[in-house]
């Protein structure tokens, strides 16, 4: 069985330049998270997905921040413009339902210079 | 709100030998899970082990056991027979059983202790 699928796994921009982060989830799973994980840190909860609808988005900074899960399988990040303190590992998990094991992607570093 | 607290950014072991890693945590909530995630350099959060807060009975998962202490709020990770491929990063993770709706199933991490192995 495949695993969560993100890409790209790395990416490099410069600041006030979009950035977009794909997530394939494990198929069948309905829902779908995506954490951010600053340098040193855990990661935290930006979003997270039942089938298309976002439950829970108190975490993502919507002024430039935003994400879409359309059809209820994949989902992409985008953020717009990027900032310097953006610069992080943006990983996508996902679960059978909510309450079950979440199973992570590898995530996508990004740089923003 | 719920805190997790790894106390140690780093930890070293000799292959073959057993190291535990501390957390703790701090919660008004009775009925919780508790987790250990590995990260690798390949950056891939792997489940280790999972423990359930009702249960008194400490985890285990091959080599890797937990001590699971409730009332003291602790949760450490024990490694056995310490591998190679062990080396990673280890997080320590919260998270409530009660549902609320919206943002009830989030994982809270801790920080993070990074464990070398060494040959």
């Amino acid at each position: 069985e495949a695993g969560v699928v993100q890409s790209p796994r790395y990416k490099i921009i410069e600041k006030k330049q979009p950035v977009a982060f794909w997530c394939n989830p494990i198929s069948g799973h309905n829902t779908l998270y995506w954490y951010r994980q600053n340098l040193g840190q855990g990661p935290e909860l930006l979003i997270r997905y039942e089938n298309e609808e976002a439950v829970d988005d108190s975490q993502l900074p919507k002024d430039r921040f935003s994400a879409e899960r359309l059809k209820g399988v994949d989902s992409t990040l985008k953020i717009q413009p990027a900032e310097l303190g953006d610069s992080a590992v943006y990983l996508c998990a996902s679960s059978y339902r909510d309450f079950y094991e979440q199973y992570f992607g590898p995530g996508t570093r990004l740089t923003v210079t | 709100a719920q805190t997790v607290t790894q106390s140690q950014p780093e930890m070293s072991v000799q292959e073959a030998e057993t190291v535990t890693l501390s957390c703790t945590y701090d919660t008004s909530e009775s009925d919780y899970y508790l987790f250990w995630y590995k990260q690798p350099p390949s950056r891939q959060m792997i489940l280790v082990i999972r423990q359930e807060a009702y249960k008194q009975q400490n985890a285990t998962e091959n080599r890797f056991s937990v001590n699971f202490q409730k009332a003291a709020k602790s949760f450490s990770l024990k490694i056995s027979d310490s591998q190679l491929g062990d080396a990673a990063m280890y997080f320590c993770a919260y998270r409530s059983a009660r549902y609320y709706g919206g943002a009830t199933n989030k994982l809270i991490f801790g920080t993070g202790t990074l464990l070398a192995v060494q040959p």
